[in-house]
């Protein structure tokens, strides 16, 4: 059973507006949640994360916001812009422990 | 520059060989890791090594093996009995148990099976 879930596959999204990005996890245990970026044959680049002391951790354009109780977090981007176009994959880890990621989901930001 | 270096970036086998990714890093981490990503599957945990000769299966080990034999190496072995083994393969390193559990990735092994 997945422990790390991304539900939606796709967002598209207009160049300026907000992209938010949702992640679902099953398991209490973990103490970090972390979001990659992901360009076609590369790989992945660590994005932001956050502890699980936090609900809330912010970095320029990118804002990740955790929900504890009902094991959700999300990634908001505002002002969206045509780089931001990628897969993004949450991922969460117990401390010392290794790396669950979602499936992820492909944002594309159009002009 | 520090980083992970993966090699060879593509490979061909034929079924029924067996073929070693290589990965080397020069970050001083002392975990490394190898995932393998298939279309819509996102990553997932293959082997990881916490410390020198001393490794743990992932959630689909079964088809590969690993060795780390010295920090800067995490060698991957994609043998026969791996059913599937067409993928993109990443290798990727941290600091090791205090750490946060960020990973810092190589650039990738596309293989394919023949």
């Amino acid at each position: 059973d997945q422990q790390v879930k991304q539900n939606s596959p796709s967002l598209r999204v207009q160049e300026g507006r907000i992209s938010i990005l949702n992640c679902d996890y099953t398991n209490s245990m973990f103490d970090y949640f972390l979001w990659y970026k992901k360009y076609p044959a590369e790989g992945p680049t660590f994005l932001i994360s956050i502890s699980s002391i936090k609900d809330k951790n912010e970095d320029g354009r990118f804002t990740v916001f955790l929900n504890k109780s009902a094991k959700h977090l999300s990634l908001h981007i505002v002002p969206s812009q045509p780089g931001d176009s990628a897969v993004y994959f949450c991922a969460a880890s117990v401390r010392g422990g290794a790396l669950i990621f979602g499936k992820g989901t492909t944002l594309s930001v159009s002009s | 520059d520090g980083g992970i270096t993966q090699s060879p970036k593509y490979l061909f086998r034929k079924e029924g060989q067996n073929v070693t990714l290589s990965c080397e890093q020069n970050l001083n981490h002392d975990a490394m890791y190898w995932y393998r990503q298939d279309p819509g599957q996102g990553l997932r945990l293959i082997y990881y090594s916490q410390i020198v000769n001393d490794f743990q299966k992932g959630d689909i080990a079964e088809g590969y093996s690993v060795s780390r034999e010295k920090k800067e190496s995490f060698p991957l072995t994609v043998t026969s009995a791996q059913k599937n083994p067409t993928a993109f393969y990443l290798c990727a390193s941290s600091i090791g148990r205090a750490d946060t559990g960020e990973l810092f990735f190589g650039e990738g092994s596309r293989l394919t099976v023949l």
